[in-house]
């Protein structure tokens, strides 16, 4: 069982160079999300996705894009990067329980990828 | 919105028992949770609350009160790997009905000899 898995761990992209970073997870989770970690910061939602065809702005969505054509995606992307996007980020993953809010999952995440913007 | 509170550093001994505050103002509350980092990793769970009273697990314990708004958790005979940073995150509904997790700036750890 692997969980959420990123790709890739570290990048290096120079200003106005675009990527996409991928992330994948094996637990039939409705909800999906991508956050950024920066220093005196904590993490902060950029998109998130409450199921397949479906995404949200969170907190700082502007400079990315989401896509989320199968459940089991969720892709980040970054179409002219700046180096205010030099971060560490997130993705995760949870399980929704409509009827019992008890039940609902914590946020399982990937192990990160540290991208620097030159 | 959402806004979480908890303090930036704490130090303690290790043995010791330490408490992490966590304070907080959002709208539709459906849960509050405790998540552990250390330093170049990924968040792990730690604990959630989403009834006030205590929850323990082994050496961790979390407080949740949510008329004040505020919750704590309690690390009992520390040692020295507990040294990370502990974030406290709330799920609210945003205005769409939707589940969002906000995460606190984490509180980060110290435990000495």
């Amino acid at each position: 069982n692997a969980g959420v898995t990123q790709t890739p761990k570290f990048r290096v992209l120079k200003t106005g160079q675009s990527m996409t970073l991928l992330c994948a997870q094996d637990m039939n989770h409705e909800y999906m999300y991508w956050y950024r970690q920066d220093p005196g910061m904590g993490l902060r939602l950029i998109h998130y996705s409450v199921g397949e065809g479906t995404t949200a702005k969170g907190e700082v969505p502007d400079g990315y894009n989401v896509s989320r054509l199968k459940k089991q995606n969720f892709l980040l992307g970054l179409e002219s990067a700046a180096p205010s996007q030099t971060s560490v980020y997130f993705c995760a993953s949870s399980k929704l329980h409509l009827n019992d809010h008890r039940y609902n999952s914590p946020l399982h995440f990937g192990n990160g990828t540290r991208l620097t913007v030159t | 919105g959402q806004n979480i509170d908890q303090p930036t550093e704490m130090t303690a001994t290790e043995g010791a028992i330490v408490q992490i505050n966590c304070t907080y103002q959002t709208s539709g509350f459906n849960g509050l949770f405790w998540y552990q980092q250390h330093a170049g990793e990924a968040p792990t769970f730690l604990s959630y609350n989403v009834l006030d009273g205590l929850e323990e697990k082994g050496r961790f314990s979390s407080f949740l009160s949510r008329s004040k708004g505020y919750s704590y958790l309690l690390l009992k005979e520390l040692q020295m790997k507990d040294s990370a940073s502990y974030l406290c995150a709330v799920r609210g509904l945003n205005s769409g009905g939707y589940q969002k997790v906000t995460f606190g700036t984490g509180t980060k750890l110290q435990v000495i000899p």
